[in-house]
């Protein structure tokens, strides 16, 4: 058990639904960054968050969306879904802003239909 | 811009042996590197990383790794390998943009 725990474990909507990913990280890490697995694409990384700011961002359709709260957990917002979408979501955390070592969580299955 | 490119999507070996799982790196300064592993149905879980203190690098479950720069290798080993270590293997790398950019995976079968 790494620590980092995302809700929900299994999602199963449809094209051009929107739905919210939700990760809360491990105690006293600061960091969040997001990531999408898919079979087509490999591990992709989505954006980083560091103590409430966007400090970084990667392959992030335009949408999709995230924030991390004051408490530190954060969401994914992923709109006007795609078959494409579907994929595994991971969450992961980190103490610092650097990625370096980072601690996944157990992921989120979306599957469009 | 860094990058990693993990050769061969997919490795068996039988217990015991040695396992070896090649990863070659792509970056303009020192590198930050990283292997993490995926168990099925779980996320990723660390097993070692290189932040130029030394080059051999130990790892949990007797993962080792050793970071060549002249290769621009980070090869993971293992002298024996258990059932257990069945599992897809990442390589990784720390970009510039302080995002990690992974490769593609190697899965790894055991064979008793």
């Amino acid at each position: 058990d790494s620590g980092v725990t995302q809700t929900p474990k299994h999602l199963i909507t449809a094209t051009g639904q929107r739905v919210t990913l939700r990760c809360s990280p491990r105690s006293g890490d600061l960091s969040v960054y997001w990531y999408q697995q898919s079979l087509d694409q490999g591990l992709q990384f989505l954006i980083q968050y560091y103590n409430g700011e966007e400090r970084a961002k990667g392959n992030i359709l335009e949408r999709f969306s995230a924030q991390q709260f004051p408490d530190l957990h954060s969401e994914l917002n992923l709109s006007s879904l795609e078959l494409g979408d579907s994929a595994l979501y991971f969450c992961a955390s980190s103490v610092s802003g650097r990625a370096d070592e980072q601690f996944f969580g157990p992921g989120t299955r979306l599957t469009v239909l | 811009a860094q990058s990693v490119t993990q050769l061969g999507s997919h490795v068996s070996v039988s217990e015991g042996a040695l396992v070896l799982l090649r990863c070659n790196y792509s970056s303009s300064v020192p590198p930050y590197l990283f292997w993490y592993v995926q168990y099925p149905n779980q996320g990723l879980q660390l097993l070692l990383k290189y932040t130029s203190a030394a080059t051999l690098v130990k790892g949990i479950n007797g993962f080792e790794a050793e970071f060549k720069k002249s290769e621009t290798s980070f090869h993971l080993t293992k002298p024996s390998a258990h059932m257990s270590d069945a599992a897809e293997y990442f390589c990784a790398v720390r970009s510039n943009n302080n995002d990690m950019r992974f490769g593609a995976g190697t899965r790894l079968t055991v064979k008793p």
